[in-house]
């Protein structure tokens, strides 16, 4: 299996300007999680959809974030208008299931830089 | 709510040293608990897990012992190589919400 893909793995931006970063889970499993990582808060969950449906979005950090999941192989984190405070790296990952003795697997980020 | 706490790095090591970063956690129930790896640039791998009290996670020489009384777990490695400098994280997860450490740079030198 390819693993966790996510693109791009770098990106650039202009403050106020819309990204959006896209995940492909692992075929087969059900549950996907987008996290964020910068270095004053660490790793941080963002959202977490099971089933294609969002379960749980407490972790957005204000309206800017949107989060989609339109199908089990595909999913969207958009920032509009994007901020510099939003520079980090973006993490999704994917698990067979939701349960807590089942893995995580984790993609390879999208490292964001808004100036 | 569930949180984790790991020791603070950076920690620098030479080459075939005996490497233990701690990890405690407080969470209800009864949570699974990970090691995972980070290297330079890249996203997170699973190092290793246990599910359940006593439970002992091993893999590429790193091993953990799920420890109830006294909500730890630690990792540890007999002898450290250069490649295993890393940053490594400390996570549970309690349902279906992993809550990861701060994490602890670990570099060895050769």
């Amino acid at each position: 299996d390819a693993g966790v893909i996510q693109s791009p793995r770098h990106e650039v931006t202009e403050m106020g300007q819309e990204v959006t970063l896209r995940c492909k889970p692992i075929s087969g499993h059900n549950s996907l999680f987008w996290y964020r990582q910068t270095m004053m808060r660490g790793l941080e969950l963002l959202i977490y959809f099971n089933n294609n449906v969002p379960i749980d979005d407490s972790g957005m950090p204000e309206d800017r974030f949107s989060a989609k999941m339109p199908n089990a192989s595909f999913s969207t984190l958009k920032i509009q208008p994007s901020e510099p405070r939003d520079s980090a790296v973006y993490f999704c990952a994917s698990s067979l299931e939701a349960g807590p003795s089942y893995e995580q697997y984790f993609g390879p980020g999208t490292r964001l830089t808004v100036t | 709510g569930d949180s984790v706490t790991q020791m603070e790095g950076p920690v620098t090591l030479s080459e075939e040293a005996f490497l233990t970063i701690n990890c405690t956690y407080t969470a209800t129930g009864y949570p699974s608990l990970f090691w995972y790896v980070q290297y330079p640039g890249e996203g997170l791998q699973l190092l290793l897990k246990a599910t359940k009290a006593d439970d002992k996670g091993s893999n590429k020489g790193f091993e953990a012992t799920y420890r109830k009384e006294t909500t730890s777990f630690h990792l540890e490695k007999g002898s450290v190589q250069v490649s295993d400098s890393a940053v490594y994280f400390c996570a549970l997860r309690g349902d279906y919400k992993l809550s990861f450490g701060a994490g602890t740079t670990v570099t060895v030198r050769a």
